[in-house]
């Protein structure tokens, strides 16, 4: 049973434009949210995380929105940029600090 | 100040064959975590412990076997490798700012080959 999804395996995007990278989660216990982007042979890198308690979180290119009534998260990059080609994962942290993440979504930024 | 940190980066193993894998975090961390990714499943919770001389299981701890042996470091252990343990492996610290943020960070990983 697959608690946080990822639908979307890939994506790609112009450069410039737009990357809307979505998330879906089904236990709402869930407090915390959290994404990570892993290039390959990487260990995945923290971006942006938002509490449960808040729906929007702005860190420079990067916003996460929260919607708990549809239990869905997505993660806003603009403008976007070739170094922004990687493989990103939701995550959302369940008791004692434990995080379940989704599958991945692969974003390409075409130049 | 190198975050959190895996040896060895690479690793290939017989089937039956024992190995440790380590991990150390010089970020003062309470919390430590042991996952795997495997292609198209994302990154599942093997072990974790939540404080010096604590450890839980997670997602996926048939097969392995875990030590806290201090704040800083925490080892992951296979007794009997199986083809199915091929994975990359990635140790993780975290810990709960004031305020209620939470950051979780992560070492460079391990790949592990079973044959």
């Amino acid at each position: 049973d697959q608690q946080v999804k990822q639908n979307s395996p890939s994506l790609s995007v112009q450069e410039g434009r737009i990357s809307i990278l979505n998330c879906d989660y089904t236990n709402s216990m869930f407090d915390y949210f959290l994404w990570y982007k892993k290039y390959p042979a990487e260990g995945p890198t923290f971006l942006i995380s938002i509490s449960s308690i808040k729906d929007k979180n702005e860190d420079g290119r990067f916003t996460v929105f929260l919607n708990k009534s549809a239990k869905h998260l997505s993660l806003h990059i603009v403008p976007s940029q070739p170094g922004d080609s990687a493989v990103y994962f939701c995550a959302a942290r369940g008791g004692n600090e434990k995080l379940t993440f989704g599958t991945g979504t692969r974003l390409t930024i075409i130049p | 100040n190198a975050g959190v940190t895996q040896t060895p980066k690479f690793q290939v193993l017989k089937t039956g064959q024992s190995m440790t894998l380590q991990c150390a975090q010089d970020m003062n961390h309470n919390s430590m975590y042991w996952y795997r990714q495997d292609p198209g499943m994302g990154l599942r919770l093997i072990y974790y412990s939540a404080s010096e001389g604590t450890t839980d299981k997670g997602e996926v701890p048939n097969g392995y076997n875990v030590s806290r042996l201090n704040k800083r470091e925490f080892s992951l252990r296979l007794e009997s490798a199986a083809p199915s343990q091929t994975s990359v492996y990635f140790c993780a610290s975290s810990l709960t700012l004031a305020g209620g943020t939470y950051e979780q960070f992560f070492g460079p990983g391990t790949r592990l080959t079973v044959l």
